[in-house]
């Protein structure tokens, strides 16, 4: 079946501005992460759902940083007035329950610029 | 906390070469281990992964045994290829039933294969 999928796959803004990033999951996934991959700090942990609450948003950054999931399904992770060092490729991953021995699936990421 | 220290890279071998990149972890409980594996302009996908100690996770030629008392899952392969170039990351998922399973993730090894 599909996997995991998310737009844009590359966004450029100003400094200032919001943006949204999209992740679809794979159907049925009831566990969905989002991750940060930047050259200084590697790929770090944002935030967690499991089914449409977040029992984890330990790894958010700051109070400009913040997600929702509706339905189970989608999820959207939206960084407010963004800075330079917002820079990096946000990657989101489901998987199938909340188990650590579960394979977390990823998706191609989405490049932000934020120049 | 918890956390995975992988061998810094680059590593460049010569194809057909035996690799071995180490991995050390700290973990309280009982954590799963992964390795991810990165190539060239695509997501992070899941190489191999053992969910208990002595577990031997294979695919793809590469293996890795889950050793407890040396808190090591060191990955290796008897004969490179120059498809194997890539970007591998050791990590771990939290084993004591927390509120959460995000990977923690090492700081990942650039492999390059010469011909």
């Amino acid at each position: 079946g599909a996997g995991v999928s998310q737009s844009p796959s590359n966004k450029v803004t100003e400094k200032g501005k919001d943006v949204e990033l999209r992740c679809d999951p794979i159907s049925g996934h009831t566990a969905l992460y989002w991750y940060r991959q930047s050259l200084g700090q590697g790929l770090e942990f944002l935030i967690y759902f499991q089914g449409n609450s977040a029992p984890d948003k330990s790894g958010l950054p700051s109070d400009r940083f913040s997600a929702e999931r509706t339905g189970g399904s989608v999820s959207t992770l939206t960084i407010q007035r963004t800075q330079q060092e917002d820079s990096a490729v946000y990657l989101c991953a489901s998987s199938s329950s909340r188990r650590g021995t579960d394979t977390q699936y990823f998706g191609p990421g989405t490049r932000l610029t934020v120049l | 906390g918890d956390s995975v220290t992988q061998m810094e890279g680059p590593v460049t071998l010569s194809e057909e070469a035996f690799l071995t990149i180490n991995c050390t972890y700290t973990a309280t409980g009982y954590p799963s281990l992964f390795w991810y594996v990165q190539y060239p302009g695509e997501g992070l996908q899941l190489l191999l992964k053992a969910t208990k100690a002595d577990d031997k996770g294979s695919n793809k030629g590469f293996e890795a045994t889950y050793r407890k008392e040396t808190t090591s899952f060191h990955l290796e392969k008897g004969s490179v290829q120059v498809s194997d170039s890539a970007v591998y990351f050791c990590a771990l998922t939290g084993g004591y039933g927390g509120a959460t399973n995000k990977l923690i993730f090492g700081t990942g090894t650039l492999l390059a294969v010469q011909p």
